[in-house]
């Protein structure tokens, strides 16, 4: 079955780490999105891709950065410059590129806590 | 900048009863509006999503929800709660110009009662 497959499931960050999460997904989606969630906050954009090799800031990207260089790949690193990394992180994809309306596809996160 | 509102974070609901999740959205074109649902731990599942035509739209697991654009709403409703329901629901809408962008609002955690 096709889908999008988050690692690792929890994560766990000293102080003044880099920590990368990854995202794969096999649907050959073109696009790809980074979320941090926070309990009663919803859901908040990081980064997203419309197609590899290409990437642009999404609402709170400060203190986090991303790569596309494959087009099943985009993993997101937080960096030690993100001071409050706590929170669950998910990695979504949809097809179509950048024609809007395309339901996103979500993986199961990450929860990323700090040691 | 679109913005999407969901005015209840926790609704308690007895199984079989009738459940429904408000959502206001403020965008300046016509929407493209989505309901998610999250069981704790998990990702998000699409629940039905609107675009344009019929403004009463069927989902899976039983749900509709309904556009009305003179009150910027989107309700999520189901008819009768199966305790497999518990979950947070999140409403979203896509903004046209940026793509497949999603704004999402802060969730509604649903609760059922026995």
């Amino acid at each position: 079955d096709g889908g999008i497959t988050q690692s690792p499931k929890y994560l766990f960050r000293k102080e003044g780490q880099n920590v990368t999460l990854s995202c794969e997904q096999n649907l050959n989606h073109d696009a790809m999105y980074w979320y941090r969630q926070d309990p009663g906050q919803g859901l908040r954009l990081i980064y997203y891709s419309q197609i590899v090799n290409d990437f642009q800031k999404g609402d709170i990207a400060e203190g986090y950065s991303v790569s596309r260089e494959k087009k099943e790949s985009f993993p997101l690193t937080v960096t030690s410059a993100q001071k409050n990394p706590t929170a669950f992180y998910l990695c979504a994809s949809t097809s179509g590129g950048t024609a809007a309306g395309q339901p996103q596809h979500f993986g199961d996160g990450t929860r990323l806590s700090i040691l | 900048a679109q913005s999407v509102t969901q005015p209840d974070i926790h609704i308690t609901v007895s199984e079989g009863a009738s459940l429904e999740l408000r959502c206001n959205y403020s965008y300046g074109a016509t929407p493209y509006l989505f309901w998610y649902v999250q069981s704790p731990g998990q990702g998000l599942q699409l629940l039905l999503k609107y675009f344009s035509g019929d403004t009463l739209v069927q989902g899976i697991k039983g749900f509709e929800a309904e556009f009305k654009r003179s009150q910027s709403s989107f309700n999520l409703r189901k008819p009768s709660v199966h305790w497999s329901d518990a979950a947070e629901y999140f409403c979203a809408v896509a903004a046209g110009a940026a793509g497949n962008k999603l704004t999402f609002g802060g969730g509604t955690r649903v609760l059922v009662k026995p």
